[in-house]
């Protein structure tokens, strides 16, 4: 079973901060959190990951609390092609462990 | 780099035939994972790939098999095919290593069992 909680759905207004937020209360000390989206019969594209410390890239940024039982994913400035389906995983079983997906946030970003 | 490449992309099958999709990873990477996507769900994982073993497996009947070659290519093979089976098919590839950067999906087939 996947070992996040995310909310089914939520909106954002084009240009504004869209940031999703991610339960994993049971994360292990070496499990990494992985955020990947799906845009509508796409495979799953990778975003970002991190550990501990919070992380940044061309794409978003991954902030993870001290405690790492949650985390938030902030996409800077929505565009509409961020509408998807956006996944938080915890990666169990080490640096080739599989990824456990659940149902992810659908995120809708409106003009 | 073409990246993850998956063929066929749409396949039909009638129950009880058997099917075979097949996965070209990323350049350089020697890992593959498939995963099975029901209509409105995550994608599941099947098995993982790596050296021509398979290294890890999920919660799929043995109907599900796999393979991997030399090249690190790697095919599903499912069996008895039921209609329950309908469903995105993706495989995924990556690198070994703690800091890889996750994994990189091709597009799926998406297997109709009529």
């Amino acid at each position: 079973d996947a070992k996040t909680t995310q909310p089914p759905s939520m909106d954002c207004a084009e240009g504004r901060a869209a940031n999703l937020p991610c339960n994993h209360s049971t994360i292990s000390g070496n499990e990494y959190v992985y955020w990947y989206r799906q845009i509508h019969s796409q495979g799953p594209q990778y975003i970002i990951h991190g550990l501990k410390n919070n992380e940044t890239n061309e794409m978003a940024s991954l902030i993870i609390t001290e405690d790492r039982k949650s985390s938030t994913l902030i996409l800077p400035h929505a565009t509409l092609r961020d509408t998807a389906v956006y996944y938080c995983i915890v990666r169990v079983g080490g640096s080739q462990g599989n990824l456990i997906f659940g149902k992810g946030t659908k995120l809708s970003v409106k003009p | 780099d073409a990246g993850v490449t998956q063929s066929p992309t749409h396949l039909i099958k009638t129950r009880g035939q058997q099917v075979t999709l097949r996965c070209s990873p990323k350049s350089g990477h020697d890992t593959v994972s498939w995963y099975q996507q029901a209509l409105g769900q995550g994608p599941q994982f099947i098995f993982q790939y790596y050296e021509e073993e398979e290294r890890q497996r999920g919660n799929f009947p043995d109907r599900f098999s796999g393979h991997q070659y030399p090249n690190y290519s790697s095919e599903l093979n499912v069996n008895a095919l039921l209609l329950g089976d309908s469903a995105l098919y993706l495989c995924a590839s990556s690198l070994p290593g703690e800091y890889s950067d996750g994994a990189f999906f091709g597009q799926g087939t998406r297997l109709t069992v009529v």
